[in-house]
């Protein structure tokens, strides 16, 4: 079946340093993608999206980056803070506009 | 979370009882999902909607119904509850089929 993925479950980061939290999906007729933060405690927050006719795509602070050939989807925070410490889920959209969730990777910012 | 409430926050239950777990949105979208959360593994799909009487299964639906018999309430019952259920339970909006997803606060549920 359809599945997203991450390459590593736990990243730590030092405050002010930039992150990359990577996502491997499966499915390559998806054509949108969204970035997910969950904080302890809360719901996911929409980060940033991307859809496929694009490759970038920057926001505040954030860039998601999206390579269709690898299927590979990754997500830079810059100037890591520690407000930035949660859990972060891909989420691939898929026919029917139906998203299917990554497992999450949890970053962990030093101070 | 702007415009989607879930209800109630936690709550703690018996196994065997029944439990109906509550999401209301004030944004008039079509498109309604309840996930479970659970570590290890992610977010998982119960049920959804895609209008009035429109509800489908999604991948871990045994166990759960659901009912949204007006366009802002998506109720899911749990019919006889199992300690195996013991879970966060989120609620999520969608505007329509080219958006993403709105989520609510979540619900603890602890059946005992």
């Amino acid at each position: 079946g359809e599945s997203v993925g991450l390459h590593l479950p736990t990243l730590s980061v030092q405050e002010g340093d930039n992150s990359i939290i990577n996502c491997a999906y499966s499915n390559s007729a998806s054509d949108y993608f969204i970035w997910y933060k969950q904080e302890s405690g809360k719901g996911p927050q929409f980060i940033i999206d991307i859809r496929s006719n694009m490759d970038k795509r920057q926001g505040q602070r954030v860039t998601v980056l999206l390579n269709k050939t690898v299927k590979h989807l990754s997500l830079q925070i810059a100037a890591t803070q520690p407000g930035d410490s949660a859990v972060y889920f891909c989420a691939e959209m898929v026919q029917g506009g139906k998203l299917i969730f990554g497992q999450g990777t949890e970053l962990s910012v030093k101070p | 979370d702007a415009g989607i409430t879930q209800s109630p926050r936690h709550k703690v239950t018996e196994t065997g009882t029944p439990v109906t777990l509550r999401c209301h949105q004030t944004e008039n979208h079509r498109y309604m999902y309840w996930y479970r959360q659970d570590p290890g593994h992610g977010l998982r799909l119960i049920h959804y909607s895609y209008g009035v009487k429109d509800t489908d299964k999604g991948e871990v639906s045994d166990g759960y119904s659901v009912s949204r018999s007006k366009t802002e309430d998506f109720l899911l019952t749990l019919e006889s509850a199992t300690s195996s259920q013991t879970s966060v339970y989120f609620c999520a909006i969608q505007k329509d089929s080219t958006y993403g997803y709105t989520f609510g606060s979540g619900t603890r549920l602890t059946v005992v």
